[in-house]
């Protein structure tokens, strides 16, 4: 079956803008997890969903990044007014549930803010 | 807190040579460790898993055994190739722990093998 689908793999915008990036998980996963990785950095948590509730937030690092989940399962993340330093491959992966399932990743999405 | 600590990179190494990626964790419950990979271009995946002391997790010629008394989880291969280049990551799930900052990674390390 289809893996983790995420889109647009590359997205350069312009500091300012706003970008949105999708995430489509494994059918049937109910936990649902967003992240950010710098260039040579480990894995920053941003956001985990449970369905369609996001019980952990705490990655989020400002105010300006934002996520839903729909229907269980497309998840959309949004950055506004996008900086410099937000540039790096944002990360999702779905799991069957929140418990020890192992995560299933997709391929990442670039992002690069000139 | 709970953590994962592992070697960092860059590891070199000549093709046919033994690996070994150290990785040590604090966990407040019981976890379960992982070992994800993520070749050039691509997105993580998961290569082994163990979910109680003393278990081995296996895949790909890859070994990892789940030692609580060193709470380790060092990831081995016997004769490494040229296709094993890629970035590995150490992790845990900590069921104690209420939310997703349960699964915790180590911050990676790079492995490079030379022909």
């Amino acid at each position: 079956g289809a893996g983790v689908s995420q889109s647009p793999s590359n997205k350069v915008t312009e500091k300012g803008k706003d970008v949105e990036l999708r995430c489509d998980p494994i059918s049937g996963h109910t936990a649902l997890y967003w992240y950010r990785q710098s260039l040579g950095q480990g894995l920053e948590f941003l956001i985990y969903f449970q369905g369609n509730s996001a019980p952990d937030k705490s990655g989020l690092p400002s105010d300006r990044f934002s996520a839903e989940r729909t229907g269980g399962s497309v998840s959309t993340l949004t950055i506004q007014r996008t900086q410099q330093e937000d540039s790096a491959v944002y990360l999702c992966a779905s799991s069957l549930d929140w418990a020890n399932s192992p995560l299933h990743f997709g391929n990442g999405t670039r992002l690069t803010v000139t | 807190g709970d953590s994962v600590t592992q070697m960092e990179g860059p590891v070199t190494l000549s093709e046919e040579a033994f690996l070994t990626i150290n990785c040590t964790y604090t966990a407040t419950g019981y976890p379960s460790l992982f070992w994800y990979v993520q070749y050039p271009g691509e997105g993580l995946q998961l290569l082994l898993k163990a979910t109680k002391a003393d278990d081995k997790g296996s895949n790909k010629g890859f070994e990892a055994t789940y030692r609580k008394e060193t709470t380790s989880f060092h990831l081995e291969k016997g004769s490494v190739q040229v296709s094993d280049s890629a970035v590995y990551f150490c992790a845990l799930s900590d069921p104690s722990l209420s939310s997703a900052s349960k699964i915790i990674f180590g911050s990676g390390t790079r492995l490079s093998i030379r022909p």
